[in-house]
């Protein structure tokens, strides 16, 4: 079963300190890596999409990269209106009707103090 | 800028009662989903729909149907509410990949339906 794994799952920072939320998945073949921001109560909201390895993709504080294998979201000098949940969303398979289903993961709820 | 409207943020409904729940699309998508999200279980894919009047179930469908009469509107209904039916709903839309194989296009969400049922 094609799966999505989010590291870590929760992550606390100061404002400033720069890290990586990491998205790795065991699907084969490459047709999309999405990434979404939540705030609680919220639904998400897109961010990036990311089709092939190497490619790169920024906004604001937040660049994601992706490999085969993997995706991570940098987040640069981070400020408390960063906290919210990423999640991360691989297409899970063409259906009989030819559409596709997104493969969620569990999302990393990141953290931001002043 | 894509817009998803939800017909209400907030609902508190009676065990047994059937619900209606309501999402509309301005982005003449072709594709439109419905989610339910729960703690400690993320995402799940109720049902999704590529036409109107098409329909495919996703992971979770027992306990719901669904309707797509118009192209920008997708209707989630719980024929007899339950308690363990108490969840956030997300309706979701996205275009079409034709091509079998091909890159996907992403999903755009709408502000979601906290659903409480009694």
């Amino acid at each position: 079963e094609d799966q999505v794994t989010q590291s870590p799952e929760a992550l606390r920072l100061q404002e400033g300190e720069s890290s990586s939320l990491n998205c790795s998945y065991t699907v084969s073949g490459l047709r999309g890596l999405f990434w979404y921001r939540q705030d609680p109560g919220k639904g998400p909201e897109f961010l990036f999409t990311l089709y092939s390895a190497g490619e790169e993709k920024e906004k604001e504080r937040l660049k994601a990269t992706l490999t085969k294998k993997e995706s991570f979201l940098h987040i640069t000098a981070p400020k408390p209106e960063d906290s919210a949940t990423y999640l991360c969303a691989h297409p899970g398979g063409i259906t009989q009707g030819g559409s596709e289903k997104l493969v969620f993961g569990k999302g990393t709820k990141l953290t931001v103090n002043p | 800028d894509v817009k998803v409207t939800q017909s209400s943020r907030y609902l508190v409904k009676r065990t047994g009662e059937k619900v209606f729940l309501e999402c509309v699309q301005d982005m003449d998508h072709e594709n439109m989903f419905w989610y339910r999200q729960d703690p400690g279980l993320g995402l799940r894919l109720i049902y999704f729909s590529y036409d109107v009047k098409m329909k495919e179930k996703g992971d979770i469908p027992e306990g719901y149907s669904v309707s797509r009469e118009k192209k920008e509107r997708f209707s989630l209904i719980l024929e007899s509410a339950s308690t363990n039916q108490t969840s956030m709903y997300l309706c979701a839309s996205s275009f079409l990949s034709y091509l079998s194989g091909s890159s996907v296009n992403e999903q755009f969400f709408g502000p979601g339906t906290r659903l409480t049922v009694l």
